[in-house]
């Protein structure tokens, strides 16, 4: 099966400063890579997510996130935090074979200003 | 496009009683999952469907929980009896299940539910 480290369960980042999250999966096989966000009391909402193709994505509200076979990773980064980033995120496998999603244990972001 | 609805959005039932949850999921998305998220957690599958079919149900506690969605469309979840410890929110997703780019899932808001 499928597993998924979210490092770090609470970051905490300054207003303007660069927002770094990390996961890493265990596949021998790259899998469809995905971060998701969630707001208070709403579901999961689709960041970004990689496929084949370029290995740097590019998602919604500034976000993106690169690939990195080698280290078998796919961090997330923004370049300057805003409060309304403040949030739940997730980072999720799916293996290119099957249907199923596997999600990490989710890092909250605290935006401070 | 409509997301995936969900209802109820809130309940809170006492232990040993029993409960549904109703998901619609995004026109035409043969794929419908059940998640379970306890609070601090990431989402745990509990079920899913490919149409009308059962495609993975090996984490669902098959001896309290049931799941059904009879024309390929709506699906509903059941728990009975409850138990404290599934005290959760549970989300539904939907997929298209076909192509490399159509590989998100869509989730609803989820349903909180609270068992005393």
């Amino acid at each position: 099966a499928q597993s998924v480290t979210q490092l770090g369960s609470h970051v905490s980042v300054s207003e303007g400063a660069l927002v770094l999250l990390r996961c890493n999966y265990s596949s021998s096989v790259p899998p469809y890579l995905f971060w998701y966000v969630q707001y208070p009391n709403q579901g999961l909402q689709l960041l970004l997510k990689y496929t084949t193709g370029a290995t740097l994505v590019k998602g919604i509200n500034g976000f993106e996130a690169e690939f990195k076979k080698s280290e078998t990773s796919f961090h997330l980064t923004k370049p300057s935090a805003h409060m309304s980033d403040a949030a739940e995120y997730f980072c999720a496998v799916r293996p290119n074979t099957g249907n199923q999603f596997y999600f990490g244990t989710g890092t909250s972001l605290t935006v401070i200003p | 496009e409509a997301g995936v609805a969900q209802s109820p959005r809130y309940k809170i039932i006492e232990k040993r009683q029993s409960v549904a949850f109703w998901c619609n999921p995004i026109s035409g998305h043969a794929t419908l999952y059940w998640y379970q998220q306890i609070l601090g957690q990431g989402p745990k599958l509990l079920i899913q469907f490919q149409n009308n079919g059962v495609v993975d149900d090996s984490q669902l506690p098959k001896d309290r929980f049931s799941a059904e969605r009879l024309k390929g469309v709506d699906s509903t979840l059941k728990i009975q009896p409850a138990k404290l410890e599934d005290s959760a929110v549970y989300l539904c997703a939907s997929r298209t299940g076909t192509g490399v780019m159509n590989t998100e899932a869509f989730f609803g808001q989820g349903t909180r539910l609270t068992v005393v």
